[in-house]
């Protein structure tokens, strides 16, 4: 166990739907990650927040958006959804924001069906 | 930008003999980490071994070895004694160690490895 929770495990919904995802970092964890893994495009960075704030962006959608709440959980908003958004999304967590000796933790995923 | 690349999509290694699976990189900067991921059925990204760039001594964990060649930009991940739950996907990732940057990784697409009874 990673100590990085996620919720749901899974979810199925309909094109154009809103969906979010959340994500517990590790205790003193200030870093919350987001990763994309799809079929095609791999395990893809979507965006960083280091202790309430955005740190670095990556390959987002304009459509997609995270925030970072002051207890440190993190979510995930994926809107007007499409079948292509079907994916295995993962949040990693991390002490500081890229230290030399910083591990990543992961979390088990949040498998997105999009019907 | 950094690019990983992992040619080989599957491999199949025999219970208790040895393989290799490889990984190439591409950077312009000198100094950096490369990771080993597995990610077994249950999904869970497990980190199997990391490497210094400046190190020159090879990273080993138990079964797990890497050949790092840093001219060459290779960086493969050798598995001693396979066992049937070592069957996973296996990422290789990398990530710039430059004071101020982020903790991003950067991953490959990733290999199939299957272990035969």
């Amino acid at each position: 166990d990673s100590g990085v929770t996620q919720t749901p495990k899974h979810l199925i919904t309909a094109t154009g739907q809103r969906v979010t995802l959340r994500c517990s970092p590790r205790s003193g964890d200030l870093s919350v990650y987001w990763y994309q893994q799809s079929l095609d495009q791999g395990l893809q960075f979507l965006i960083q927040y280091y202790n309430g704030e955005e740190r670095a962006k990556g390959n987002i959608l304009e459509r997609f958006s995270a925030q970072q709440f002051p207890d440190l959980h993190s979510e995930l908003n994926l809107s007007s959804l499409e079948l292509g958004d079907s994916a295995l999304y993962f949040c990693a967590s991390s002490v500081g924001t890229g230290g030399t000796n910083e591990k990543l933790f992961f979390g088990s995923g949040t498998q997105l069906s999009v019907l | 930008a950094q690019t990983v690349t992992q040619s080989q999509p599957e491999m199949s290694v025999q219970e208790a003999e040895t393989v290799t699976l490889s990984c190439t990189y591409d950077t312009s900067e000198s100094d950096y980490y490369l990771f080993w991921y597995k990610q077994p059925p249950s999904r869970q990204m497990i980190l199997v071994i990391r490497q210094e760039a400046y190190k020159q001594q090879n990273a080993t964990e138990n079964r797990f070895s890497v050949n790092f060649q840093k001219a060459a930009k290779s960086f493969s991940l050798k598995i001693s004694d396979s066992q049937l739950g070592d069957a996973a996907m296996y990422f290789c990732a990398y990530r710039s160690r430059f004071t101020g940057a982020n903790s991003k990784l950067t991953f490959g697409k990733g290999i199939t490895l299957s272990v035969r009874p």
